[in-house]
């Protein structure tokens, strides 16, 4: 079955870094895209981007700058990183399989809570 | 970037009441509005997709409806296992964007 797989730290200090891995399981990220969506008490549910089948990105533009994903197909794994981290990137953030249909999220991993603080 | 509202945040209910939840968007999305369920530890599912398409898996119970910049999603008979927050999300234009949430709770 579909599954999403997420690892990543608790923790971070501010002006760190975050870097988290989705490892997927039955299917191939050769044919389905793979998003990243966070929530926050402030800001409720926010996209953030997408590596799509073919290795192309999007992201949303208000996290351009400090936003990075992308991906190994051979291992299954899609890793998201980003930069300067302040408190209010405290969240939990998903990776999600991008539906087959269009742009909606049909399977989701268990969530990273992270917390920034020093 | 398009913005979707979902003026309910919280609603009561009774085991095997009918409950409609709606959402609005604040321009014509053409019908791709999404729903999803989140469970209390954070677990999110995708109930409906394209308005009214029900995700594999997603009981009959569960209904979606809606065009232009209106929609809502119908649970018929509300059981114990649907208690859960709900999101609506447009998947019209990117960035994607959701709604806030309608928490369901058990009058």
């Amino acid at each position: 079955q579909v599954q999403l797989k997420q690892s990543g730290p608790g923790l971070v200090q501010p002006s760190q870094s975050l870097s988290i891995t989705c490892t997927v399981s039955g299917f191939s990220l050769t044919s389905y895209g793979v998003h990243w969506v966070r929530q926050s008490p402030g800001k409720g549910l926010e996209w953030l981007g997408v590596i799509w089948s073919g290795g192309s990105t999007d992201y949303n533009a208000a996290f351009i700058s400090r936003l990075s994903i992308s991906k190994d197909n051979s291992k299954s794994q899609v890793f998201f990183k980003m930069n300067s981290l302040q408190a209010n990137d405290t969240a939990i953030y998903y990776c999600a399989r991008r539906g087959s249909k269009g742009y909606y999220f049909d399977y989701w991993g268990q969530g990273t809570t992270l917390t920034v603080s020093s | 970037d398009i913005q979707m509202t979902q003026t309910t945040s919280s609603l009561s209910a009774s085991l095997g009441d009918r409950v409609t939840i709606s959402c609005r968007a604040s321009q014509d999305i053409s019908n791709y509005l999404n729903w999803y369920q989140q469970k209390p530890d954070g677990t999110v599912k995708l109930l409906i997709y394209y308005t009214s398409r029900l995700h594999s898996g997603v009981p009959s119970r569960f209904s979606g409806s809606g065009s232009g910049t209106d929609y809502s999603l119908t649970i018929s008979n509300l059981e114990q296992e649907d208690i859960a927050t709900y999101f609506c999300q447009q998947g019209n234009t990117l960035p994607l964007t959701f709604g806030a949430g309608t928490k369901l709770e058990l009058k």
